[in-house]
């Protein structure tokens, strides 16, 4: 057990809808990442946050949007979902923006139908 | 920019073989390096981290890996595979400093163990 939870752990909906995916980070860590796993693309990352603040962009689509609280939990919003965003979707958290290990939760299967 | 290389989607070795997977890094700047293994239906769980401390790095289950800069390497070995090794191994990169934290994956290796 990583210490990083996500929820919902599946999640089946239809295209042209709006899920949220939720983490809540290891226990003072700072950081959160979200990264998509699919066959096609492997592991890309897609956003980080440190301390409530965006720090890093990667691959994520403008329909995608995320979001750190106060209480350092994340959500990942993704909207007008199309067939191809069906994938692994994880969450990540570290300590520090930098330099330290990343630790994954157990991941959000996402299909869309 | 930053990248991995990891040589070989499928590897397959019998039970109490030599396990090497390859992974090769392009960085511009001292890299820190990871493997993490992903069993079936899990997460990403780290096998072992290089932070410069030390070229040869020893992990859990065994597993080790040597960091070779004029090679740009960072290549996972285990002496003897077995069954419960049998998963994907990812290798990825990121940089000190700097404001961001995350990683660069490779695009995975699948470990076979062969009984």
């Amino acid at each position: 057990d990583s210490g990083v939870t996500q929820t919902p752990k599946h999640l089946i909906t239809a295209t042209g809808q709006r899920v949220t995916l939720r983490c809540s980070p290891r226990s003072g860590d700072l950081s959160v990442y979200w990264y998509q796993q699919s066959l096609d693309q492997g592991l890309q990352f897609l956003i980080q946050y440190y301390n409530g603040e965006e720090r890093a962009k990667g691959n994520i689509l403008e329909r995608f949007s995320a979001q750190q609280f106060p209480d350092l939990h994340s959500e990942l919003n993704l909207s007008s979902l199309e067939l191809g965003d069906s994938a692994l979707y994880f969450c990540a958290s570290s300590v520090a923006r930098a330099g330290n290990t990343i630790y994954f939760g157990e991941g959000s299967w996402l299909t869309v139908v | 920019a930053q990248s991995v290389t990891q040589l070989g989607s499928h590897v397959s070795v019998s039970e109490g073989a030599l396990v090497l997977l390859r992974c090769n890094y392009s960085s511009s700047v001292p890299p820190y390096l990871f493997w993490y293994v992903q069993y079936p239906n899990q997460g990403l769980q780290l096998l072992l981290k290089y932070t410069s401390a030390a070229t040869l790095v020893k992990g859990i289950n065994g597993f080790e890996a040597e960091f070779k800069k004029s090679e740009t390497s960072f290549h996972l070995t285990k002496p003897s595979a077995h069954m419960s090794d049998a998963a994907e191994y990812f290798c990825a990169v990121g940089t000190y400093g700097g404001s961001q934290g995350n990683l660069i994956f490779g695009k995975g290796t699948k470990l076979s163990v062969k009984p």
